[in-house]
Formats: structure tokens, sequence, C-alpha cells
């Protein structure tokens, strides 16, 4: 079946400062690839996706890339804002699983004046 | 327009009564989803609903859990005889269909409190 294996959190950076999120998937054929956002007190909201191998999704500041090859899809924000403390869930929808969403288990982002 | 709305956004409950959680998609969409989510964890699959197919029951976790969903409106997840491991933000989500291509629009979700 398919699987997420996200990067272990918690992740706590000083504003400006560079961030990886890892996000790595086990499924079959071709599945899509996205990043959902959670804000504290907030609901669960598409950051950005990815549909195919080699594209690259992009939102906010944010990108990531479906890389077929390592089976990756690792988020990436030159300068993160106190802003973008939030919680990170990486997530694919496709191959054995036809319209349910696998998610990673989350990422806590906390970023520091 | 409106986005997927769900009802109650808080739930505290006793251990063994029965609860019912509603959920109210984006009109238009065809495909509903029910996720869970406990404290600390991902997203857990419970139930897709697309059209008038029979729905896709593979992630309820045991035969209390139950879902229904009238044409492609409103659903109802309702949860018999509730465990303290029941306990969990539940999260609706629609989309204009089923399949990979699709972007899932989440509610706000139930805070489900077993007691």
């Amino acid at each position: 079946g398919n699987s997420v294996t996200q990067m272990e959190g918690p992740v706590t950076l000083s504003e400006e400062a560079f961030l990886t999120i890892n996000c790595t998937y086990t499924a079959t054929g071709y599945p899509s690839l996205f990043w959902y956002v959670q804000y504290p007190g907030e609901g669960l909201q598409l950051l950005l996706k990815a549909t195919k191998a080699d594209d690259k999704g992009s939102n906010k500041g944010f990108e990531a890339t479906y890389r077929k090859e390592t089976t990756s899809f690792h988020l990436e924000k030159g300068s993160v804002q106190v802003s973008d403390s939030a919680v990170y869930f990486c997530a694919l929808l496709g191959g054995t699983s036809y319209g349910k969403l696998t998610f990673g288990q989350g990422t806590i982002l906390t970023v520091h004046p | 327009g409106a986005g997927v709305s769900q009802s109650p956004s808080n739930k505290v409950t006793e251990k063994g009564k029965d609860v019912e959680l509603r959920c109210d998609p984006i009109s238009g969409h065809t495909a509903l989803y029910w996720y869970r989510q406990r404290l600390g964890q991902g997203l857990e699959f419970l139930i897709y609903f697309q059209g008038n197919s029979a729905p896709d029951k593979s992630g309820l976790p045991s035969d209390r859990f139950s879902a229904e969903r009238t044409g492609e409106s409103v659903s109802t997840l309702t949860i018999q005889r509730t465990q303290q491991e029941d306990s969990a933000v539940y999260l609706c989500a629609s989309s204009p269909s089923g399949g990979a291509t699709y972007e899932q629009y989440f509610g706000p979700g139930t805070r489900l409190t077993v007691t």
C-alpha cells in the first residue's frame, strides 16, 4: 500500500533561516504529491502540489519538487517568517489508494523572531 | 463561495454514548472524505464517498463506526458506544470528483473528547 514518511519534528528556526522538511513516499503507479499546512487554531489547507515527476509546486515562498527517482517531495523555503509557524503534512493521492490521501505524521515548525 | 462546514465544532461525550458528526461539502463536489487526526499524529483515512458508487469503507477502525451520505450533499459519521481512544479531531473533505488530480478541501473539523 501507499505510505509517506516525513521528517521528525519539531523544527525550531530563527526568522530568515532556510527551511527543509524531508518527505519520502512509497506508492505504485504515479501518485500526486501534496504539502498541507495547519496554522494554529485553523483548519488544514493545501500549501502546494505536484502531479507528475519533475513538477515543482510553489506557493507563499515554499517549493517542493516531485522526484520520482528518489521518491521524495521535500519542502523548502529560503527565508522563513514567524507567521510560517504551523504543522506541515506531506501527503500523496493515487497509486493503490485511489481517492484517499495518505498523510505523513506531520512536522511542527516554530519560527522565533 | 462557502467552504466545507462541519458540526459540531466540539463534542464532549461520555464513554459508551453514541455520537453523530455532520459534514456539509462544497456544493457540486461529488467526492466526500472523512479523516481522523489523533493527538500528535497524522491524518488517518476513514471513508470515501464518490457519487452514487458504493463507499470505500476500508479505513473505518471498527464496526462501531459508520457513515452515510445523502446523494451528493450532507454526510453523517456515527460512532456507537464511544471509547476513549476515539478522542480525536474528525475532518471532512470534499473534491469536485474522486481521483488523483483533484484537490481535497478540508473543513475545520470536529474535536471529539470521550471522557
